[in-house]
């Protein structure tokens, strides 16, 4: 069975400074994986996704993350947050094949301060 | 491309009625879609896989007879909340899978259901 850790329910960041969240998850194989972001009571947008095409993916809105197979990890980073980032985001991860499924991680809120 | 939308955004009903919402992707069929339950400050739990021309999976401890699905065309699922009561107040989103060669699932913009 698949399953998303992320670290940290709570982030805060100053205006500009680097976004890290973090995302580790658990697969027999590399599955795909993605990055959601949810602002207040609205749906889940897709920020990127790893599809084992290169480890380093670039998204939406500046931010990218690494596929890092050694250490099952997936983090999200933006070099400079912008206050527009604050939201929620959810880490997913799907099996290759078989089940289409999403397993979702808790999800990370990020706030930006000024 | 790859819109989904959700139909009511909100909803406020009498317990005990019953509410429809309606998913639909607007610029792609959606072979598979999903219906998802989100709690506040909480994150998505998945209620049902509806296949297109065939009955919902639902996951487990999802009661099947009061949250009625049907996916009757390759554009549109609907989610039925049947004798609602207050605990199924939420937020539900739908989401809807493109093709294989593009992975993610596509979600629409949810429906907050308040039962009085």
């Amino acid at each position: 069975a698949q399953s998303v850790t992320q670290l940290g329910s709570h982030v805060s960041v100053s205006e500009g400074a680097l976004v890290l969240l973090r995302c580790n998850y658990s697969s027999s194989v590399p599955p795909y994986l993605f990055w959601y972001v949810q602002y207040p009571n609205q749906g889940l947008q897709l920020l990127l996704k790893y599809t084992s095409a290169a480890t380093l993916v670039k998204g939406i809105n500046g931010f990218e993350a690494e596929f890092k197979k050694s250490e099952t990890s997936f983090h999200l980073t933006k070099p400079s947050a912008h206050m527009s980032d604050a939201a929620e985001y959810f880490c997913a991860v799907r099996p290759w094949a078989g089940s289409y499924q999403l397993t979702f991680g808790k999800g990370t809120k990020l706030s930006v301060i000024p | 491309g790859a819109v989904v939308s959700q139909h009511p955004s909100r909803v406020i009903c009498k317990s005990g009625t019953s509410v429809k919402i309606e998913c639909r992707s607007l610029d792609f069929q959606a072979t598979t879609m999903f219906w998802y339950r989100q709690f506040p400050k909480k994150s998505l739990m998945l209620m049902a896989t509806s296949n297109e021309g065939s009955k919902a999976t639902y996951e487990q401890g999802v009661e099947k007879d009061k949250f009625l699905i049907n996916h009757a065309s390759l554009t549109l699922s609907t989610l039925t909340v049947t004798s609602a009561h207050p605990e199924d107040s939420s937020f539900y989103i739908c989401s809807a899978r493109g093709t294989d060669a593009a992975p993610e699932q596509f979600f629409g913009p949810g429906t907050r259901l308040t039962v009085l």
